[in-house]
């Protein structure tokens, strides 16, 4: 069974700062991966979505990697700025059934002014 | 253009009673899905639809919980006589087109979902 880790659970970095969240997941043989933003009472918002061929991701200030081998993706966001504060998921899919996202807890990221 | 909506935002209920939960896709999107979000958790699959066809419903907790979708686009996920353990944030989300192996993928589209508490 796909189990999907995201550590930390939270994280404070101060303006300005470059930073990486980590997702890892048990089952190398994924169809994709995404991940998501979640801001209270906003619901979900796709930010990058990996295809299993694929090793990286970019848009804007965000780099998503994969390393299906290894069992891990990294969401690196780049000179972090307080409006990308939000909880952070990451979520894979699998090949029977590739509409089924199987989530991570979320990191939960909060940039200091 | 018009995303996902789901109404109410926000459900109390007391437990035993039972509660319905609308979803309105985005227009035209063939495919709808349900999530369950604990608190301080990652969402977890409860259910499929395919136009009106429930094509998977292996993530529903148990028979208290139903899920329609008569006529391929408003859903309702229904939880009859509710427990504690059923407060939560539900999802719905959809897609244009849905997934299966081989078939590609359609991005899902999330509401921003009811948070029901059970008391």
């Amino acid at each position: 069974k796909q189990e999907v880790t995201q550590i930390p659970a939270a994280l404070s970095v101060p303006e300005g700062e470059n930073l990486v969240l980590n997702c890892s997941f048990t089952d190398s043989a994924i169809y994709n991966l995404q991940w998501f933003r979640q801001d209270p009472g906003k619901g979900l918002t796709s930010l990058l979505l990996i295809q299993s061929s694929q090793r990286e991701q970019t848009s804007g200030r965000l780099n998503a990697s994969l390393d299906k081998s290894s069992g891990r993706s990294t969401l690196y966001i780049a000179a972090s700025q307080p409006g990308d504060s939000a909880t952070y998921l990451c979520a894979v899919s699998g090949w029977d059934s590739n509409y089924q996202l199987i989530w991570g807890a979320g990191t939960k990221l909060i940039i200091k002014p | 253009g018009a995303g996902v909506s789901q109404s109410p935002r926000y459900k109390v209920a007391k437990r035993g009673q039972d509660v319905a939960l609308r979803c309105d896709p985005i227009s035209g999107h063939v495919s709808l899905f349900w999530y369950q979000q604990a608190l301080g958790q990652g969402p977890e699959f409860l259910t499929y639809f395919q136009n009106e066809a429930q094509l998977d419903k292996s993530g529903l907790p148990s028979d208290r919980f139903f899920a329609e979708r008569p006529e391929g686009s408003v859903s309702t996920l229904k939880i009859q006589r509710t427990q504690q353990e059923d407060s939560a944030v539900y999802l719905c989300a959809s897609s244009l087109i849905g997934g299966t192996s081989g078939r590609g993928y359609n991005e899902q589209f999330f509401g921003p979902g009811t948070r029901l508490t059970v008391l």
